[in-house]
């Protein structure tokens, strides 16, 4: 157990549905990182938050938006959504001054039909 | 721009035997490197990582990994493969500059036969 947890695990939805993948970060850390993990990409980063502020983008597509709250959890909002945007959904979490070392979590299974 | 190249997508050895996942890396500055290991239905977790320090870097489950900045490689072994290390394998590379953004590889599969 990374100390990260993610919710749901598992979400169906269908195309055009926007739904919001919740994640909570180890106690003490700061940073909290978005990937998205499907068949054709392999894992790709998403989006980093440190401490509330967004630090460094990635492939994220615009119908996709996070944010970081003062309690530190984070959100990630996927909207209109396609079924290529089927995929495993991963959030980690770093300590303050080790950003290169992750914890990841179990991460929220996403099926659009 | 990083990249990350794991030759192999699918690996195979008998339970006893040598394990080698190879990774190669593409980085413009002195990377940090990692190994992670994904077992089925389950996240990530670290097996290793090489930040630096020394170029023979010893991880969690008898894995280690060696970082050869010449050959620009940093392949994974474990002397002995268990059934239990039938996993997926990821090598990653991230800048020390970039913010802790992690670039994967595209797995490499371990299959552990009896």
């Amino acid at each position: 157990d990374s100390g990260v947890t993610q919710t749901p695990k598992h979400l169906i939805t269908a195309t055009g549905q926007r739904v919001t993948l919740r994640c909570s970060p180890r106690s003490g850390d700061l940073s909290v990182y978005w990937y998205q993990q499907s068949l054709d990409q392999g894992l790709q980063f998403l989006i980093q938050y440190y401490n509330g502020e967004e630090r460094a983008k990635g492939n994220i597509l615009e119908r996709f938006s996070a944010q970081q709250f003062p309690d530190l959890h984070s959100e990630l909002n996927l909207s209109s959504l396609e079924l290529g945007d089927s995929a495993l959904y991963f959030c980690a979490s770093s300590a303050p001054g080790t950003p290169e070392t992750q914890y990841f979590g179990p991460g929220t299974r996403l099926l659009v039909l | 721009a990083q990249s990350v190249t794991q030759l192999g997508s699918h690996v195979s050895v008998s339970e006893g035997a040598l394990v080698l996942l190879r990774c190669n890396y593409s980085s413009s500055v002195p990377p940090y490197l990692f190994w992670y290991v994904q077992y089925p239905n389950q996240g990530l977790q670290l097996l290793l990582k090489y930040t630096s320090a020394a170029t023979l870097v010893k991880g969690i489950n008898g894995f280690e990994a060696e970082f050869k900045k010449s050959e620009t490689s940093f392949h994974l072994t474990k002397p002995s493969a268990h059934m239990r290390d039938a996993a997926e394998y990821f090598c990653a590379v991230s800048e020390y500059n970039q913010g802790g953004k992690l670039i994967f590889g595209q797995g490499t599969e371990l299959s552990v036969k009896p």
